[in-house]
This record gives structure tokens, sequence and C-alpha cells, in this order.
């Protein structure tokens, strides 16, 4: 078993309509979770970065973290063409970040 | 922000040369980088930590001798595959480690290597 899953889609919605994605997870000691957004042949980006249980906000995305059920999910709302890419979650059990498990990422695709 | 870049972002080479890779973080120090490798349509795969003035820490399954990591400076780490064979066509990326308490892993864009 996988420390971290993750559906790798590949997942297609129209434009505007709202995204949710989702990772779940083994390992009870992770702390920190985190999403990154990759666009094709490019580098991960950080999208949101939270620590422990809870929901985050950051403009069209809210992260949510639900360590009682080891799951947490990224909403996308008001979905544009530029949000198609992928989306990876990853998890560390320490602040230092020195060890991050990625999930194996999910596809997204918007349609104009 | 936390600017990382990565030189160069796309290489060609022959089978039996070797290739460079650099990592910079622009704005910040890192006392700490990391190299990935990712294939195709599959996540990132750790292949080492590098920390500043110290020798790499590998993966289990990674040669060392292969893949020669350096990390002279606080905002540079190179990543040097020897004896390149095709095999090691890939798409490597490094990050760097901002050094805060709760921050994370920043990305380079990556540098796509291919081996002829």
């Amino acid at each position: 078993q996988k420390e971290v899953e993750q559906d790798p889609g590949p997942l297609s919605v129209p434009e505007g309509a709202i995204v949710s994605l989702n990772c779940t997870y083994s390992n009870s000691a992770f702390q920190y979770f985190m999403w990154y957004r990759q666009y094709s042949r490019k580098g991960p980006e950080l999208l949101m970065y939270t620590y422990s249980s809870g929901n985050k906000e950051d403009g069209r995305f809210t992260a949510q973290v639900d360590k009682s059920s080891k799951y947490i999910s990224l909403f996308i709302r008001d979905s544009q063409p530029s949000d198609s890419a992928t989306y990876l979650c990853a998890m560390s059990a320490d602040s230092s970040a020195s060890k991050i498990i990625f999930g194996s990422g999910t596809r997204l695709s918007i349609r104009p | 922000g936390a600017v990382v870049s990565q030189h160069p972002s796309r290489v060609i080479c022959k089978s039996g040369t070797s290739v460079k890779i650099e990592c910079r973080s622009l704005d910040f120090q890192a006392t700490t980088m990391f190299w990935y490798r990712q294939f195709p349509k599959q996540s990132l795969m750790l292949m080492a930590t590098s920390n500043e003035g110290s020798k790499a820490t590998y993966e289990q399954g990674v040669e060392k001798d292969k893949f020669l990591i350096n990390h002279a400076s606080l905002t540079l780490s190179t990543l040097t595959v020897t004896s390149a064979h095709p095999e090691d066509s890939s798409f490597y990326i490094c990050s760097a480690l901002r050094g805060s308490r709760g921050d994370t892993q920043y990305f380079g864009p990556g540098t796509r290597l291919t081996v002829l």
C-alpha cells in the first residue's frame, strides 16, 4: 500500500464548475499537507500549505484536511481553462519538510 | 517569493557523455536542496538530498557514482549525470528548502534530459 493515494484521473469538467481533488494517506505522523500544481513539462508550483486539520482558503482555492479520516481535499471554485494541469498532493511529518511524500497526481482538464 | 531556477531547461546528449544540471535559489539561501526524477505521467521520485558543505544523501536504489551531487554554496546545487545512457532520459527537478520552521520545498522548472 502506498503511503499516499491519489486518483490519477484524468478529470474533465466544464469551465465554471467546482472541482474537488482528494488524497488519502496511511501514515498518521503526517502533520503538514501541501497541494502543488504542475503544468506540462514544468516544475511543481506550491498552491496551498496547511498544518494539521482544518480548512484554508486562498482565492478560488480551498484546502481541507481531516486527520481523523486521513483524507485531504483541494477545492477549486469557478474553474478556468488555465487551471488545467496536474495537481499533486504532498505531505510531511516534520516541520522542516525535508521528507515530502507525493501523491501520483491528478490530471485536470477544464473545458471552455 | 521563493524562486528556484534550473539550467539548462533542456539538454540532448550522446550516450556515454556527462551532463551537469544547475539548481539555484534566487532570492533565498537554501542549506538543503533536493533532486527528483519524474517519468511521464508519474509523480516525483526523490533521488537525493543535498546539504551545503556536506555529502549528499541518496535514496535507496540511486547510484551515487552515477548521479554526482555538489552543493558548494547556499544558493547552488549541481547534479551531474555521468556516462549517461538512454535509460537516464527523464525530467529532473530540483527543489530548495527555504529553511524557516513550517516552510516547505520550492521547486525549479525542471530539466528535460534526452540521451541518444
